[in-house]
């Protein structure tokens, strides 16, 4: 699987949009991304995943760039509830082969 | 949506002894598992892939006659650990692959706390 780097960490007021980003410069043609996060001491939530079209969902927004080296997450309007380390994975969607987690990013909403 | 349900969320153990975890996917048949554990600030480390009907694959480095996997169904599997020390302190958390072979993600339980003393 292709290696991601996210910024390890970020802060965003609350009520304004948090913008993730994640660079996957070596991702290759049948990988997808998908995001997790994980807030304090609970497992990781699924958020969303995409092949190359942006994708929406009722939590957050994909945005994935035409060459597909980069993606960003958007939470549209982050609540505090929203702090939490942010995983960006990228991914052959083989069945029975786990997810590989990364340090991931720390966002941390404030009030 | 797919649920996984893992029990209990916390336990507090002596050392020497051995503590069961259980994974459990509620709405869904999972031939495969997964176990991981996360140490204090890092990121999860997957320690040993589970299949239904046969022998658990470990990671390199991780003991499988202490962490003692069993996957005997389509919707449970369980995490031994056998002998308890103070090192084995962790987070452990388990997750489910939907059978339907998609690219959808995977479902995460919510983790057990394990704290030998």
């Amino acid at each position: 699987d292709a290696k991601t780097t996210q910024p390890t960490s970020m802060d965003c007021a609350e009520g304004r949009a948090a913008n993730l980003p994640c660079n996957h410069s070596t991702i290759s043609g049948n990988e997808y991304v998908y995001w997790y996060r994980q807030i304090h001491s609970q497992g990781p939530q699924y958020i969303i995943h995409g092949l190359k079209n942006n994708e929406t969902n009722e939590m957050a927004s994909l945005i994935i760039t035409e060459d597909r080296k980069s993606s960003t997450l958007i939470l549209p309007h982050a609540t505090l509830r929203d702090t939490a380390v942010y995983y960006c994975i990228v991914r052959v969607p083989n069945y029975g082969q786990n997810f590989v987690f990364g340090p991931g990013t720390r966002l941390s909403v404030l009030p | 949506g797919a649920v996984v349900s893992q029990h209990p969320s916390w336990v507090i153990c002596k050392s020497g002894t051995s503590v069961k975890i259980e994974c459990r996917s509620l709405d869904f048949q999972a031939t495969t598992m997964f176990w991981y554990r996360q140490f204090p600030k890092q990121s999860l480390m997957l320690m040993a892939t589970s299949n239904e009907g046969s022998k658990a694959t470990y990671e390199q480095g991780v003991e499988k006659d202490k962490f003692l996997i069993n996957h005997a169904s389509l919707t449970l599997s369980t995490l031994t650990v056998t002998s308890a020390h103070p090192e084995d302190s962790s987070f452990y958390i388990c997750s489910a692959a939907p059978g339907t072979g998609g690219n959808e993600g995977y479902t995460f339980g919510s983790g057990t706390r394990l704290t030998v003393v």
